[in-house]
């Protein structure tokens, strides 16, 4: 499975765009991007998931660049519910049952 | 609303005492998962079970035990073997790596 590599923390102040990098070279050819949120004493929470170039939803945008060894995630005008740990985790349909969640990246967003 | 409920919240438990933790599910999801959380740390893998009397272990499932009777339930048992049980515990179910949907957690004391 592909080892992923995040920033051990972020800080950013409200209404800043925040981004968030996630550095994962072994990625295999079937294999999607996926983020996730957790907030103390939660479950983590799905965020976005990719595969290729650029997705967004409500929450988030995902850019991957063509050659898919890294990804960044894009939280727009962040807010102090924002601060939460941020995981990025890459696998295939036949891997989910081993998804790795690393330490993450802790944002803290300050007034 | 569809989702996954873990009991108890709270968990107090006696040196050599074995507790159990509960998981059910509503998703109606092939797969369930435990991982346990220690303070700033990521999420590591217990045991996972694709299908129903069937399951594996994970990363660190010494001095633990699950079983699978029901597609529904996925209950953990944290052993007298398990030498320092005290820390977070996170059931999940999923369908493919995005659908991973985790309960709200039991938080675990020796006491």
């Amino acid at each position: 499975l592909a080892k992923t590599t995040q920033p051990i923390s972020m800080d950013s102040y409200e209404g800043q765009e925040v981004n968030i990098t996630c550095s994962h070279n072994n990625i295999a050819t079937n294999d999607y991007i996926t983020w996730y949120q957790q907030f103390p004493s939660q479950g983590p929470r799905f965020i976005i998931q990719g595969y290729k170039t650029k997705v967004t939803n409500e929450v988030a945008s995902l850019f991957i660049p063509a050659d898919r060894k890294s990804s960044t995630l894009s939280l727009p005008r962040v807010s102090l519910s924002d601060t939460a740990v941020y995981y990025c985790l890459v696998g295939d349909e036949d891997s989910s049952y081993k998804l790795i969640f690393g330490s993450g990246t802790r944002l803290l967003v300050r007034p | 609303d569809g989702g996954i409920t873990q009991s108890p919240k709270y968990l107090f438990r006696k040196e050599g005492q074995n507790v159990t933790l509960s998981c059910e599910q509503n998703l109606n999801h092939d797969a369930m998962y435990w991982y346990r959380q220690d303070p700033g740390q990521g999420l590591r893998l217990i045991y996972y079970s694709q299908i129903v009397n069937d399951f594996q272990k994970g990363d660190i499932a010494e001095g633990y035990s699950v079983s699978r009777e029901k597609k529904e339930s996925f209950p953990l048992t944290v052993t007298s073997a398990q030498k320092n049980p005290t820390a977070f515990y996170l059931c999940a179910s999923s369908r493919g790596t995005r659908g991973y949907t985790f309960g709200s957690g039991t938080r675990l004391t020796v006491v």
